[in-house]
């Protein structure tokens, strides 16, 4: 079975411009989440979606957005790129609620550079 | 809030040498444990996990025991292979009475190991 796959893997962006970030997740998990990851520091949560609803936010400002589509795939938008938005972001799947310590199954993640 | 703090790093080792990488935790409850791997260039792998006190994660050789009363879950392995060279992370999730998200995990800073031959 694929695993949890993002697009791109690489992008390079400058101040101000926004991105979009794109995760799908393993067949039958309904639950995504979002983490960055600042080089040399450990993932930081910032969003879980299930259902397509927003279950969970971390704290993070209000250019970030995300969404979950009816086939729970999901997009990670930053508005108005910072210098400090450069990270590696991950994507993460779990299997539906009933399963409360299944692990979370992350994708390569894509490494975003702002210039 | 919840907060995981482990051995700052890097580590070097030598190949079959013993491995501890220490990992202390804050959270109320009874939260669940993990520790995850990252090769370069690659997302994270869940190593093993505990889910309860006492419990012992296992997996490839490497060893981790939920100790509630010294809030601990060191990741051990007796015997170190160059392949295990990578960057280990422990990680929590809120217990379920806590009202948390079991999705939202909270990472350490890390741990670089690298194991020479």
């Amino acid at each position: 079975d694929a695993g949890v796959t993002q697009s791109p893997t690489h992008l390079i962006k400058t101040r101000g411009q926004h991105v979009t970030l794109r995760c799908s997740p393993i067949s039958g998990h309904k639950s995504v989440s979002w983490y960055q990851q600042v080089l040399g520091q450990g993932p930081q949560f910032i969003f879980q979606y299930y259902e397509k609803e927003e279950r969970g936010r971390g704290n993070f400002p209000d250019r970030f957005s995300a969404r979950q589509f009816p086939n729970y795939s999901s997009e990670l938008n930053v508005n108005a790129l910072l210098l400090g938005d450069s990270a590696l972001y991950l994507c993460a799947s779990s299997p539906p609620t009933g399963s409360y310590n299944s692990p979370l199954h992350f994708g390569n993640g894509t490494r975003l550079t702002v210039t | 809030g919840d907060s995981v703090t482990q051995m700052e790093g890097p580590v070097t080792l030598s190949e079959e040498a013993f491995l501890t990488i220490n990992c202390t935790y804050t959270a109320t409850g009874y939260p669940s444990l993990f520790w995850y791997v990252q090769y370069p260039g690659e997302g994270l792998q869940l190593l093993l996990k505990a889910t309860k006190a006492d419990d012992k994660g296992s997996n490839k050789g490497f060893e981790a025991t939920y100790r509630k009363e010294t809030t601990s879950f060191h990741l051990e392995k007796g015997s170190v292979q160059v392949s295990d060279s990578a960057v280990y992370f422990c990680a929590l999730s809120p217990s379920f009475g806590s009202g948390g998200s079991n999705y939202k995990l909270t990472f350490g800073k890390g741990t670089l190991l690298t194991v020479n031959p």
